[in-house]
This record gives C-alpha cells, structure tokens and sequence, in this order.
C-alpha cells in the first residue's frame, strides 16, 4: 500500500525547545491526522485536519493542512520530557483508508 | 484511558494453536478495523469492517479470519501462524469509513514461539 514520507526519522531535543515534523504525499488527500504512540501502547490522536490550508492547536501542538492536500506539518512548542514518542502522520482520500507516514521518534534530554 | 478496549494485551501461542483476539467499543462507531504492527514501523492495515460487513482485506492470510459480531465487538481469529507473525495487533474503530479518524486500542502484543 502507498506510504507518506515522513521527516525528520529521529530527533533529540533539549528539553524546551520547539520541534517540527513533516508529512508528504504522492498523493491528494482530503484528510490529516496526526497521532503520538508511546511504548507498549496503541497510537494516541493528536489532531484532525479535514481542510486545506487548515491550521489547528492542540494546547502546545500545532498542525497544518498544506494547500496543495499533499502535505502536512505538526509543530511542538516548549518541549516536555513527556512528550518523547513516536508521532505518525496519517492521510485518507474520501471514503478510502487511512495510508500511514513511516514515523518520527522524539527524544527530549532533560 | 481508551475506548477501544482489546484482549488480552498479552499473548503466546505455539503454531499449533487456535486463539483468538478480542475488541470492543461502546461510542457507536461502524466501521472497525485491524491493523498490524511491527516495531518502529508504522500499522499496517488488515481488514476494514463497515456496517458489520467486511469492507476490506489487505491479501491477508487465511490463517487470521476476522468476525464482527455485531456493531461493537471484532475479533480475529489466529491458526497455525508463523513466527514472523509476531507483532502488535491493534484494533481502530471510527464513526464511519468516509471521513472519521481512527480511534485505537492499545493492542495485542502477540508471540508466536
């Protein structure tokens, strides 16, 4: 099944800094989500994005529809230990399934 | 906490054995799903249940049949698996397929020995 290109593939932040992830596409999607998923557990959704240009917060998360529907972008501001994890993007064209974006694993150091 | 609740969050079988994973949700979503996941990758997906009726099949094996009771409750059935099938099962459930995110269970760690 197709994949979403997702960078960066790892990052280690100090704690308090920002961080920025991406998500792209071949393909045209109507749909956008973003999910977080710590060890042992099932991913955790973060955000839903349904429009283009969309731009939506979830406390300190931030994430944005691209306008041309091939992309999509999560930022985290003012990073906490709690927030190391692996974050997925996920995009659906209308009535099809959901394709998955390879990862991005955050570390935060103290 | 979830509200995909999935059992057991552990289990170990043999490749000789008949077992069976369970899902449930109680938010009135109809269309349920299985995912399979490998370490660090992301879910793949297995099977899509719209309307208690199976949607999709990703050329799954045989040895994993999916059953969908009723409108909360999915389960996959495991026979005679290999080894490689060793990863984290995760059921979603979303109010439909059309546009609805998926909510997911914190999953099954299954071993095959």
């Amino acid at each position: 099944g197709q994949q979403l290109n997702q960078s960066p593939q790892s990052m280690f932040i100090q704690e308090g800094e920002d961080v920025s992830m991406n998500c792209t596409s071949s393909s045209i999607f109507n749909t956008w989500l973003w999910y977080k998923q710590d060890p042992g557990e099932g991913p955790v959704l973060l955000i839903a994005l349904y429009k283009a240009g969309e731009l939506t917060s979830n406390g300190r998360l931030t994430a944005q529809f691209g306008i041309t529907r091939k992309d999509s972008f999560l930022n985290i501001s003012a990073s906490i230990p709690s927030d190391v994890g692996i974050y997925f993007c996920a995009g659906q064209a209308t009535g099809n399934q959901f394709y998955f974006g390879t990862g991005t694993s955050l570390t935060v150091i103290p | 906490d979830t509200e995909v609740t999935q059992t057991p969050k552990h289990l170990v079988m043999g490749m000789t054995n008949k077992k069976s994973l369970k899902c449930e949700q109680h938010m009135g979503h109809r269309a349920m799903y299985w995912y399979k996941q490998k370490a660090k990758k992301p879910p793949e997906l297995m099977f899509v249940y719209s309307y208690e009726k199976l949607s999709i099949n990703e050329s799954v094996p045989s040895r994993f049949s999916p059953e969908c009771p009723n409108s909360s409750l999915l389960n996959l059935h495991l026979h005679a698996l290999q080894p490689e099938d060793s990863a984290l099962y995760l059921c979603a459930s979303s109010i439909d397929r059309v546009i609805s995110p998926l909510h997911f269970g914190n999953g099954t760690r299954l071993t095959v020995t």
